[in-house]
């Protein structure tokens, strides 16, 4: 049973450069998202995708792409890395309504941008 | 604004200690609380949840009551083991629109033998 699963696991950095984390799910959910995780910041919600073909930004959207190639697949890009967004980066998915949710995560992308 | 706040880390205890973490938010309505648990090197799982007043959410011997006078949903075990050692967050979620929840700093907790 993979869940979720996030690509890669580490990845260091220079300042300017991009790359994409990649996430993919085999639970056949809906809801998508894309989390920072930071020292005493707790997690800070980057993007979400509530459905196929849709996106909405989080609490901290800047310097952030996403593309949520298909129901299984949702991409986080930095297209100019900075060293403020070193961080862990945890992929999760929705499943359930109506006061039955839960969130699955990933087990992260550690970046450091140097 | 909503929010949550949690006691501040880390909390270090012996093996079968009992244990309690703090958690009080702010939200407007009736919002859904959960406690998630990181263990090293993983990802957050859902640990137990409440969704009204007074309920009580339990799992692997924690559990946590859905205080609404209080705003609270505080965290306990009786007797606490080596393997609980990990960060717990406490979140909420506001009843209405998309699922987003709201997620508290975290607390680490370190159990020794």
């Amino acid at each position: 049973n993979a869940g979720v699963t996030q690509t890669p696991k580490f990845q260091v950095l220079k300042t300017g450069q991009s790359m994409t984390l990649q996430c993919a799910q085999d639970m056949n959910h809906n809801s998508m998202y894309w989390y920072r995780q930071d020292p005493g910041m707790g997690l800070r919600l980057i993007y979400y995708s509530a459905s196929e073909g849709t996106t909405d930004k989080g609490e901290v959207p800047n310097g952030y792409n996403v593309s949520r190639l298909n129901k299984r697949e949702f991409s986080l890009r930095l297209e100019s890395a900075a060293p403020s967004q070193t961080s862990v980066y945890f992929c999760a998915t929705r499943q359930g309504k109506g006061g039955d949710e839960k969130l699955f995560f990933g087990s992260g992308t550690q970046l450091s941008v140097l | 604004g909503n929010s949550v706040t949690q006691m501040e880390g880390p909390v270090t205890l012996s093996e079968e200690a009992f244990l309690t973490i703090n958690c009080t938010y702010t939200a407007t309505g009736y919002p859904s609380l959960f406690w998630y648990v990181q263990y090293p090197g993983e990802g957050l799982q859902l640990l137990l949840k409440a969704t009204k007043a007074d309920d009580k959410g339990s799992n692997k011997g924690f559990e946590a009551t859905y205080r609404k006078e209080t705003t609270s949903f505080h965290l306990e075990k009786g007797s606490v083991q080596v393997s609980d050692s990990a960060v717990y967050f406490c979140a909420f979620k506001t009843s209405g629109g998309s699922y987003i929840p709201t997620f508290g700093r975290g607390t680490s907790l370190i159990v020794h033998p």
